[in-house]
């Protein structure tokens, strides 16, 4: 069965380049879900997306950025990188009628 | 205080024990609860949905008291490969899920 797909796998970075993650949902889940996940941390939500309009924000900072397209796949944009930003970045997907949340298998961000 | 607060772990048990985690979560108004597994570095996996009634798959048992904010996972005869993070997570009202920081398992031979 298809998965969430995310891409890149891994990515390194220097400190203020900017980066941009792509998700890929499950095909025919409406809702994306984007969490951070530091190290030896629980992963952290950041942003979701219902429908192509965001639907809920967490603790995403002001220089990332978010959208979802009309095929439904998202991208995280973040920009002005910092040491800190350096983590693991899951996407997941789920559908409204159901309960299921799948995650892709990250995208693990090093900024130097 | 956070809101999905786990055993502290980590837990190392020999092969064929039983072992139990604790969670509780603090907002009243969740409305679903699960089990997912973390192994390292790789993407959190649904272990189980927890529902009131308690559910049992295979070795794996989850209850739930929503009257305590109390969820639980109880794995029998552990296996090797039962190693892993487990982290309870609530879904709350605005169906964002909400981590615990997990509870490290460690089964040993």
């Amino acid at each position: 069965a298809a998965g969430v797909i995310q891409s890149p796998r891994h990515l390194i970075k220097e400190k203020r380049e900017t980066a941009t993650l792509k998700c890929y949902p499950i095909p025919r889940h409406d809702t994306v879900y984007w969490y951070q996940q530091g190290p030896g941390q629980d992963p952290q939500f950041l942003i979701s997306f219902y429908e192509k309009m965001q639907s809920d924000k967490g603790s995403i900072p002001d220089r990332f950025s978010a959208q979802q397209f009309s095929d439904y796949h998202s991208e995280l944009n973040m920009s002005s990188l910092e040491l800190g930003d350096s983590a693991l970045y899951f996407c997941a997907s789920s559908s409204r009628t159901g309960s299921g949340y799948t995650f892709g298998s990250g995208t693990r961000l090093t900024v130097v | 205080r956070k809101e999905v607060e786990q055993d502290p772990g980590p837990f190392n048990v020999p092969e064929g024990a039983t072992v139990a985690f604790n969670c509780t979560y603090s907002n009243s108004a969740s409305q679903s609860f699960f089990w997912y597994r973390q192994d390292c570095r790789k993407e959190p996996k649904l272990l189980m949905s927890v529902y009131s009634s308690g559910n049992e798959d295979g070795r794996f048992t989850a209850q739930l008291n929503r009257a305590s904010q109390y969820i639980s996972l109880l794995i029998r005869d552990s296996k090797l490969s039962d190693s892993a993070t487990y982290l309870c997570v609530v879904l709350g009202s605005a169906r964002q899920l909400t981590f615990g920081s997990g509870t490290q398992l460690t089964v040993l031979p």
